[in-house]
C-alpha cells in the first residue's frame, strides 16, 4: 500500500507570495491532519481534516489555511509569505478504526523556503 | 492542555550499548503516547504508541517503551543500539477529543559511536 505523499517536495518562493501544498493520505484513511517543524519551534500542529470539515486548529494566523476533498486529499494554502514560514510542512494521516486509531502517518514533507 | 518534555537534546552511546531516551509528559485527560523517529530528509515513522492497556509497548527495531502513569512518563528503551539508529527521535502525546493533534517534544538527537 503507498505511504502519505506529499508535493511538491521542494519549493521556494519570495515574501509576499502564496502558496499550495497537497497532501494524499494513504488510501482509506480518512483523517488528514498538518504539521509544521522548524529548527526554533520544533513540530507543531497546523490543523485536521476529516470528511472534508476541520475539526482541530493549531494556534497559527489566519494566513494558513486548509481543505480536505471528497476523496480525502488535502491542501494546505498560506498567503501572504513571511521569512518564517520557512519550514519543512509535514501531512499525516489516520485510519481513525480499530486498533489503528491516533495513529498518524506521516509523508516526506515539503520543505518550504521563503526569501 | 498537553506538553512533552523531553531529557537532553543530544544523546551518544556506543554501538551494542543500551539506548534510553527520556520522555515526560503532561496531560488533562488520559494520554495516548508516541515515540517517532526521523531520519534526515524525510519525514517522521511510528516507533510505538501507547493508548490503552499493557505499558509496556514494543515496536518497531527492537524498541519498547513504558507507560508510568505515576511519573509521568514514556521512555524508550533498545538493548543494544546498532548504527542504523543514529537519527531524530521525537515523543508525543495526543488524547481526549483532539486525539489527532499531536503535541511533540523538541527531540532527542541520537548518536551512535563505532
Amino acid at each position: 500500500k503507498a505511504g502519505v505523499t506529499q508535493t511538491p517536495r521542494y519549493l521556494i518562493k519570495t515574501r509576499g507570495q502564496q502558496v499550495t501544498l497537497s497532501c494524499s493520505p494513504i488510501s482509506g484513511h480518512r483523517s488528514v491532519s498538518w504539521y509544521q517543524q522548524t529548527p526554533g519551534q520544533g513540530l507543531q500542529f497546523l490543523f485536521e481534516y476529516f470528511s472534508e470539515t476541520q475539526r482541530n486548529k493549531g494556534n497559527f494566523p489566519g494566513r494558513f489555511s486548509g481543505r480536505q476533498f471528497s476523496n480525502s486529499r488535502s491542501e494546505m494554502n498560506v498567503s501572504t509569505l513571511e521569512l518564517g514560514d520557512s519550514a519543512l510542512y509535514l501531512c499525516a494521516s489516520s485510519l481513525l478504526r480499530g486498533r489503528s486509531s491516533y495513529e498518524q502517518y506521516f509523508g516526506p514533507g515539503t520543505r518550504l523556503t521563503v526569501t | 492542555a498537553q506538553s512533552v518534555t523531553q531529557l537532553g537534546s543530544h544523546v551518544s552511546v556506543s554501538e551494542g550499548a543500551l539506548v534510553l531516551l527520556r520522555c515526560n509528559y503532561s496531560s488533562s485527560v488520559p494520554p495516548y503516547l508516541f515515540w517517532y523517529v526521523q531520519y534526515p530528509n524525510q519525514g517522521l515513522q511510528l516507533l510505538l504508541k501507547y493508548t490503552t492497556g499493557a505499558t509496556l509497548v514494543k515496536g518497531i527495531n527492537g524498541f519498547e517503551a513504558e507507560f508510568k502513569k505515576s511519573e509521568t512518563s514514556f521512555h524508550l528503551t533498545k538493548p543494544s543500539a546498532h548504527m542504523s539508529d543514529a537519527a531524530e527521535y521525537f515523543c508525543a502525546v495526543s488524547g481526549g477529543q483532539g486525539a489527532q493533534k499531536l503535541v511533540f517534544g523538541q527531540g532527542t538527537r541520537l548518536t551512535i559511536n563505532p
